[in-house]
């Protein structure tokens, strides 16, 4: 069975400043990589998800990440932050030829301070 | 808004209850999903319908059953009731069943158990 691990529970960075969000999984099989945000009082939105092909997944508000097979990682960076990316950031996986079951890390709380 | 509607947005309920929750999933979309977020467990897939057929189960109690409908809205039974199912449900829903299709989350029904 797969598993997520998000190591940092809280990240907090200072506005405009760049922020890596950590996310490492583990499967027997290949997988899917997601990743979601969730604002306070909201569901989940799609940040971006790798399938297939170029490693670097670029998603919507400036966030990119990275699939590193050997690593077993996917990374989650932006180089600017803001306010508005307050917020939770989950990680998920989804092993291939498993429809559509996300697996879930613990979540990181993502506080950008003035 | 991601078009997936859920009702109640709140709910609290005795121990030893039943509750029913309910998706109504955006347009189009065939397949629906539920997942429970709770701050022990985290956020948990439970179960899966596509076209009205169950298509996968994750962790999801005996005491819990969920079906979806011919008009494709799904609704989530919960029965004899425990403090420790007090959590936030999720529905999303997608295109397909396949991970290729983007699942669209709702804002939740936060149910809490006295």
């Amino acid at each position: 069975a797969q598993s997520v691990t998000q190591l940092d529970s809280q990240v907090p960075v200072f506005e405009e400043a760049p922020v890596e969000l950590r996310c490492n999984y583990s499967s027997s099989v290949s997988v899917y990589l997601f990743w979601y945000v969730q604002y306070p009082n909201q569901g989940l939105q799609l940040l971006l998800k790798y399938l297939s092909g170029s490693t670097l997944v670029k998603g919507i508000n400036g966030f990119e990440a990275e699939f590193n097979k050997s690593q077993t990682s996917f990374h989650l960076r932006k180089p600017s932050v803001h306010i508005s990316d307050t917020a939770e950031y989950f990680c998920a996986v989804s092993e291939r030829g498993g429809g559509n079951k996300l697996t879930f890390g613990t979540g990181t709380q993502l506080k950008v301070e003035l | 808004d991601s078009g997936v509607t859920q009702t109640p947005k709140h709910l609290i309920t005795a121990t030893g209850q039943r509750v029913t929750l309910r998706c109504s999933p955006r347009s189009g979309d065939l397949s629906v999903y539920w997942y429970q977020q709770s701050l022990d467990q985290g956020l948990q897939f439970l179960i899966q319908y596509y076209n009205g057929e169950e298509r996968a189960k994750g962790n999801i109690l005996e005491r819990f059953s969920a079906q979806q409908f011919p008009d494709l809205h799904s609704e989530l039974n919960l029965s004899s009731l425990e403090l420790g199912d007090s959590a936030l449900y999720f529905c999303a829903s997608s295109v397909d069943e396949g991970v290729h299709t983007e699942a669209f989350f709702g804002q939740g029904t936060r149910l809490t158990v006295v």
